[in-house]
Protein backbone atom coordinates (compact mmCIF):
# COMPACT_ATOMS: atom_id res chain seq x y z
CA UNK A 1 0.00 0.00 0.00
CA UNK A 2 1.42 3.19 -1.12
CA UNK A 3 1.70 5.88 1.85
CA UNK A 4 -0.57 8.60 0.08
CA UNK A 5 -3.11 7.71 -2.23
CA UNK A 6 -5.72 9.39 -4.31
CA UNK A 7 -7.92 8.59 -6.71
CA UNK A 8 -6.11 9.05 -9.95
CA UNK A 9 -9.34 10.29 -12.04
CA UNK A 10 -9.26 11.38 -14.88
CA UNK A 11 -12.07 13.99 -13.55
CA UNK A 12 -14.19 15.03 -16.59
CA UNK A 13 -16.16 17.95 -15.74
CA UNK A 14 -18.09 21.17 -17.47
CA UNK A 15 -16.73 24.95 -16.67
CA UNK A 16 -18.51 25.89 -13.50
CA UNK A 17 -18.77 22.46 -11.65
CA UNK A 18 -17.62 21.89 -8.45
CA UNK A 19 -15.17 18.81 -7.61
CA UNK A 20 -13.54 16.81 -5.12
CA UNK A 21 -10.42 15.63 -4.61
CA UNK A 22 -9.85 12.80 -1.98
CA UNK A 23 -6.38 11.85 -0.76
CA UNK A 24 -5.34 9.17 2.34
CA UNK A 25 -2.68 8.86 4.02
CA UNK A 26 -1.06 5.95 5.93
CA UNK A 27 1.67 7.41 8.09
CA UNK A 28 -0.07 8.42 11.63
CA UNK A 29 3.25 10.07 12.15
CA UNK A 30 2.55 12.97 9.11
CA UNK A 31 3.04 16.28 10.33
CA UNK A 32 1.81 18.64 7.03
CA UNK A 33 -0.30 18.39 4.31
CA UNK A 34 -0.22 20.17 1.27
CA UNK A 35 -1.45 20.23 -2.72
CA UNK A 36 0.11 21.25 -5.73
CA UNK A 37 -0.77 21.59 -9.29
CA UNK A 38 1.47 20.13 -12.34
CA UNK A 39 0.19 21.03 -15.72
CA UNK A 40 0.98 18.63 -18.70
CA UNK A 41 5.19 18.57 -18.53
CA UNK A 42 5.66 21.16 -16.47
CA UNK A 43 7.29 21.27 -13.09
CA UNK A 44 4.76 20.88 -9.93
CA UNK A 45 3.66 23.95 -8.36
CA UNK A 46 2.60 25.17 -4.91
CA UNK A 47 -1.22 25.15 -4.76
CA UNK A 48 -1.75 25.45 -1.06
CA UNK A 49 -1.36 24.29 2.32
CA UNK A 50 -4.01 22.42 4.19
CA UNK A 51 -4.50 22.89 8.17
CA UNK A 52 -7.03 21.00 10.37
CA UNK A 53 -9.06 24.16 10.61
CA UNK A 54 -9.67 24.10 6.84
CA UNK A 55 -8.25 27.02 4.78
CA UNK A 56 -9.57 28.90 1.67
CA UNK A 57 -8.69 30.58 -1.21
CA UNK A 58 -10.52 32.46 -3.79
CA UNK A 59 -11.95 29.18 -5.66
CA UNK A 60 -9.87 26.83 -3.51
CA UNK A 61 -11.24 24.61 -0.31
CA UNK A 62 -8.40 22.04 1.15
CA UNK A 63 -9.74 20.28 4.80
CA UNK A 64 -7.57 17.78 6.92
CA UNK A 65 -9.17 15.00 8.78
CA UNK A 66 -5.99 14.25 10.95
CA UNK A 67 -8.51 11.31 12.72
CA UNK A 68 -9.45 9.65 9.62
CA UNK A 69 -6.00 10.35 7.92
CA UNK A 70 -7.90 12.45 5.31
CA UNK A 71 -7.04 15.12 3.12
CA UNK A 72 -9.37 16.76 0.51
CA UNK A 73 -9.41 19.50 -2.08
CA UNK A 74 -12.76 21.27 -2.88
CA UNK A 75 -12.69 23.38 -6.53
CA UNK A 76 -15.66 25.45 -7.25
CA UNK A 77 -16.85 27.26 -10.27
CA UNK A 78 -14.38 25.10 -12.00
CA UNK A 79 -12.71 27.16 -15.12
CA UNK A 80 -10.94 25.55 -18.44
CA UNK A 81 -7.38 26.75 -16.81
CA UNK A 82 -8.17 24.36 -13.91
CA UNK A 83 -7.36 21.42 -16.13
CA UNK A 84 -4.41 19.87 -14.57
CA UNK A 85 -3.15 17.09 -12.64
CA UNK A 86 -3.55 17.70 -8.73
CA UNK A 87 -0.79 16.24 -6.19
CA UNK A 88 -1.71 15.60 -2.70
CA UNK A 89 1.63 15.67 -0.44
CA UNK A 90 2.80 15.19 3.30
CA UNK A 91 5.51 15.32 5.04
CA UNK A 92 6.97 13.76 8.07
CA UNK A 93 10.63 13.23 10.10
CA UNK A 94 11.08 17.07 9.81
CA UNK A 95 12.00 16.82 5.96
CA UNK A 96 10.62 14.24 3.73
CA UNK A 97 8.10 14.88 1.49
CA UNK A 98 5.85 11.99 0.13
CA UNK A 99 3.88 13.03 -3.14
CA UNK A 100 0.41 11.01 -4.14
CA UNK A 101 0.19 9.72 -7.68
CA UNK A 102 -2.35 12.75 -8.47
CA UNK A 103 -5.77 13.08 -9.58
CA UNK A 104 -6.05 14.76 -13.13
CA UNK A 105 -8.31 16.89 -13.90
CA UNK A 106 -9.86 17.85 -17.02
CA UNK A 107 -12.42 20.65 -17.49
CA UNK A 108 -14.74 21.17 -20.55
CA UNK A 109 -16.45 24.11 -22.25
CA UNK B 1 14.28 37.26 -9.40
CA UNK B 2 16.01 33.61 -10.83
CA UNK B 3 13.75 31.13 -10.05
CA UNK B 4 15.00 27.15 -9.84
CA UNK B 5 17.35 26.43 -12.99
CA UNK B 6 18.11 22.77 -13.93
CA UNK B 7 20.73 21.71 -16.66
CA UNK B 8 20.44 19.73 -19.44
CA UNK B 9 16.98 19.63 -20.01
CA UNK B 10 17.25 16.53 -21.74
CA UNK B 11 19.87 13.84 -22.04
CA UNK B 12 19.98 10.36 -23.27
CA UNK B 13 22.05 7.97 -22.02
CA UNK B 14 23.13 4.23 -22.38
CA UNK B 15 22.43 1.05 -19.49
CA UNK B 16 25.96 1.50 -17.14
CA UNK B 17 26.86 4.88 -18.20
CA UNK B 18 27.09 7.93 -15.42
CA UNK B 19 25.06 10.99 -15.15
CA UNK B 20 25.32 14.03 -13.81
CA UNK B 21 21.94 16.93 -13.31
CA UNK B 22 22.50 20.34 -12.07
CA UNK B 23 20.65 22.64 -9.96
CA UNK B 24 20.86 25.88 -8.63
CA UNK B 25 18.22 26.97 -6.20
CA UNK B 26 15.38 29.89 -6.19
CA UNK B 27 17.78 33.35 -4.87
CA UNK B 28 17.63 33.01 -1.10
CA UNK B 29 16.69 29.53 -0.48
CA UNK B 30 19.18 27.12 1.42
CA UNK B 31 17.75 23.66 0.83
CA UNK B 32 17.71 21.57 -2.25
CA UNK B 33 15.71 18.27 -2.80
CA UNK B 34 15.97 16.32 -5.54
CA UNK B 35 12.70 14.03 -7.05
CA UNK B 36 12.32 11.63 -9.22
CA UNK B 37 8.87 11.36 -11.29
CA UNK B 38 8.31 8.42 -13.37
CA UNK B 39 5.33 8.82 -16.21
CA UNK B 40 1.88 8.63 -14.64
CA UNK B 41 3.62 8.92 -11.18
CA UNK B 42 4.06 11.32 -8.53
CA UNK B 43 7.37 12.96 -7.85
CA UNK B 44 9.59 10.05 -5.44
CA UNK B 45 11.85 12.06 -3.16
CA UNK B 46 15.81 11.36 -3.66
CA UNK B 47 17.13 13.00 -1.02
CA UNK B 48 17.38 16.84 0.32
CA UNK B 49 20.96 19.10 1.12
CA UNK B 50 21.20 21.53 3.38
CA UNK B 51 24.65 23.30 4.57
CA UNK B 52 25.95 20.89 2.20
CA UNK B 53 25.27 17.52 4.39
CA UNK B 54 22.71 15.13 3.00
CA UNK B 55 19.72 15.66 5.61
CA UNK B 56 17.42 13.21 4.54
CA UNK B 57 17.38 10.12 1.99
CA UNK B 58 13.98 8.59 0.01
CA UNK B 59 14.22 4.81 -1.01
CA UNK B 60 17.05 5.14 -3.85
CA UNK B 61 20.40 2.91 -3.83
CA UNK B 62 23.53 4.31 -3.52
CA UNK B 63 23.91 4.54 -6.98
CA UNK B 64 22.46 7.67 -6.85
CA UNK B 65 24.10 10.13 -5.03
CA UNK B 66 24.49 14.03 -4.81
CA UNK B 67 26.27 17.25 -3.62
CA UNK B 68 25.61 20.26 -2.53
CA UNK B 69 28.13 23.72 -3.24
CA UNK B 70 28.83 26.80 -0.62
CA UNK B 71 26.65 28.70 -3.20
CA UNK B 72 23.28 26.19 -2.39
CA UNK B 73 23.50 24.77 -5.73
CA UNK B 74 23.37 21.11 -6.32
CA UNK B 75 24.21 18.13 -8.36
CA UNK B 76 22.33 14.71 -8.53
CA UNK B 77 25.01 11.62 -9.30
CA UNK B 78 23.21 8.58 -10.86
CA UNK B 79 25.85 5.32 -11.78
CA UNK B 80 25.82 2.70 -13.43
CA UNK B 81 22.32 3.77 -14.86
CA UNK B 82 19.39 1.08 -15.63
CA UNK B 83 16.41 0.82 -18.23
CA UNK B 84 13.90 1.92 -15.17
CA UNK B 85 16.15 5.25 -14.20
CA UNK B 86 14.64 7.16 -17.39
CA UNK B 87 12.16 9.33 -15.88
CA UNK B 88 12.09 13.29 -15.40
CA UNK B 89 14.15 14.09 -12.34
CA UNK B 90 13.04 17.24 -10.39
CA UNK B 91 15.05 19.92 -8.36
CA UNK B 92 13.09 21.78 -5.77
CA UNK B 93 14.30 24.69 -3.30
CA UNK B 94 12.95 25.89 -0.10
CA UNK B 95 13.95 27.62 2.70
CA UNK B 96 15.03 25.83 6.04
CA UNK B 97 12.87 27.77 8.43
CA UNK B 98 9.81 27.18 6.43
CA UNK B 99 9.86 23.94 6.52
CA UNK B 100 10.07 20.59 4.01
CA UNK B 101 6.71 21.17 2.09
CA UNK B 102 6.84 24.81 0.17
CA UNK B 103 9.00 23.45 -2.24
CA UNK B 104 9.81 25.40 -6.04
CA UNK B 105 10.46 23.18 -8.46
CA UNK B 106 12.87 23.31 -11.38
CA UNK B 107 11.33 22.59 -15.25
CA UNK B 108 13.02 19.27 -14.48
CA UNK B 109 15.78 17.10 -16.53
CA UNK B 110 14.62 14.33 -18.76
CA UNK B 111 16.81 11.14 -18.61
CA UNK B 112 16.37 8.31 -21.22
CA UNK B 113 18.32 5.33 -20.88
CA UNK B 114 18.75 2.95 -24.07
Amino acid sequence: RKEVEQDPGPFNVPEGATVAFNCTYSNSASQSFFWYRQDCRKEPKLLMSVYSSGNEDGRFTAQLNRASQYISLLIRDSKLSDSATYLCVVTRGGFKTIFGAGTRLFVKA
Amino acid sequence: DAGVTQSPTHLIKTRGQQVTLRCSPKSGHDTVSWYQQALGQGPQFIFQYYEEEERQRGNFPDRFSGHQFPNYSSELNVNALLLGDSALYLCASSLANRGPGELFFGEGSRLTVL
